[in-house]
C-alpha cells in the first residue's frame, strides 16, 4: 500500500464512451502526475498539478482531460479515444520541490485501459 | 531528451548471483532515482542519489552516480527470485518538475 489509490484496475472502452480514472492519495503531498505506459515504451509523463494547478502537459491530446479538484485527487477524464491509448495509466504524489528537484514519488498500481 | 537510458534491455541471472543495470543520461541534473515494477503493478521507489553524491547502499542495493560521464548503476546484490521486476531510473529536467524515465531493465532471476 502506498497510499495512492487508483480507481477503476481495469477499464474497458468504446471509442464513443467517456469515462473517467480517478487517482487519491493520502500522503499530504501537494503535487500530482499522469503517467502513460504503454508495451515497449518509456513511461510517458502526461500532466503535472502543483498545488491543484497544471504545471506541465507534455502535448497530450485533447481527448484527455485532468482535473485536480485538491491537493488530493486528481482525474483524467477521457472521451472519443483510440485504440493506441490503450494502456496502463499511473498515477502519482510527491512533495513539491523546485524546478529540477523532484523526490520521490508514489505511484499507484494503475488503471489499465483497454479501447475497442 | 532528458529521459535516462538502461543497460541492458534484459537481464536473466541465478539466484544468489549479482545483477548490475547501468543508466545514462543526457543533461545535468539534480538527482537521479531508481523505481522497480512489478509486471502490471505500479513503481516503487528504490533509492534517490544526489548529484553530489557518488554512491549510496540500501539494503541489498548500491548505487552510484558518475556525473561526469552521466551515468549511474545500480546493482543488486545477492538476488533472490523476488527480485525479478522491471528497472527504471528517473531523472529530472533542470527546467520541469516531473521525472522522466527510461524503457527500463528486465531482470529475471531463476532459482
Amino acid at each position: 500500500e502506498t497510499g495512492v489509490t487508483q480507481t477503476p484496475r481495469h477499464l474497458v472502452m468504446g471509442m464513443t464512451n467517456k469515462k473517467s480514472l480517478k487517482c487519491e492519495q493520502h500522503l499530504g503531498h501537494n503535487a500530482m502526475y499522469w503517467y502513460k505506459q504503454s508495451a515497449k515504451k518509456p513511461l510517458e509523463l502526461m500532466f503535472v498539478y502543483n498545488f491543484k494547478e497544471q504545471t506541465e502537459n507534455n502535448s497530450v491530446p485533447s481527448r484527455f482531460s485532468p482535473e485536480c479538484p485538491n491537493s488530493s485527487h486528481l482525474f483524467l477524464h477521457l472521451h472519443t479515444l483510440q485504440p493506441e491509448d490503450s494502456a496502463l495509466y499511473l498515477c502519482a504524489s510527491s512533495q513539491p520541490g523546485g524546478r529540477g528537484d523532484t523526490g520521490e514519488l508514489f505511484f499507484g498500481e494503475g488503471s489499465r485501459l483497454t479501447v475497442l | 531528451s532528458q529521459q535516462g537510458e538502461e543497460d541492458p534491455q534484459a537481464l536473466s541471472i541465478q539466484e544468489g548471483e549479482n545483477a548490475t543495470m547501468n543508466c545514462s543520461y543526457k543533461t545535468s541534473i539534480n538527482n537521479l532515482q531508481w523505481y522497480r515494477q512489478n509486471s502490471g503493478r505500479g513503481l516503487v521507489h528504490l533509492i534517490l542519489i544526489r548529484s553530489n553524491e557518488r554512491e549510496k547502499h540500501s539494503g541489498r542495493l548500491r548505487v552510484t552516480l558518475d556525473t561526469s560521464k552521466k551515468s549511474s548503476s545500480l546493482l543488486i546484490t545477492a538476488s533472490r527470485a523476488a527480485d525479478t521486476a522491471s528497472y527504471f531510473c528517473a531523472t529530472v529536467p533542470n527546467s520541469g518538475y516531473a521525472l522522466n524515465f527510461g524503457k527500463g531493465t528486465s531482470l529475471l532471476v531463476t532459482p
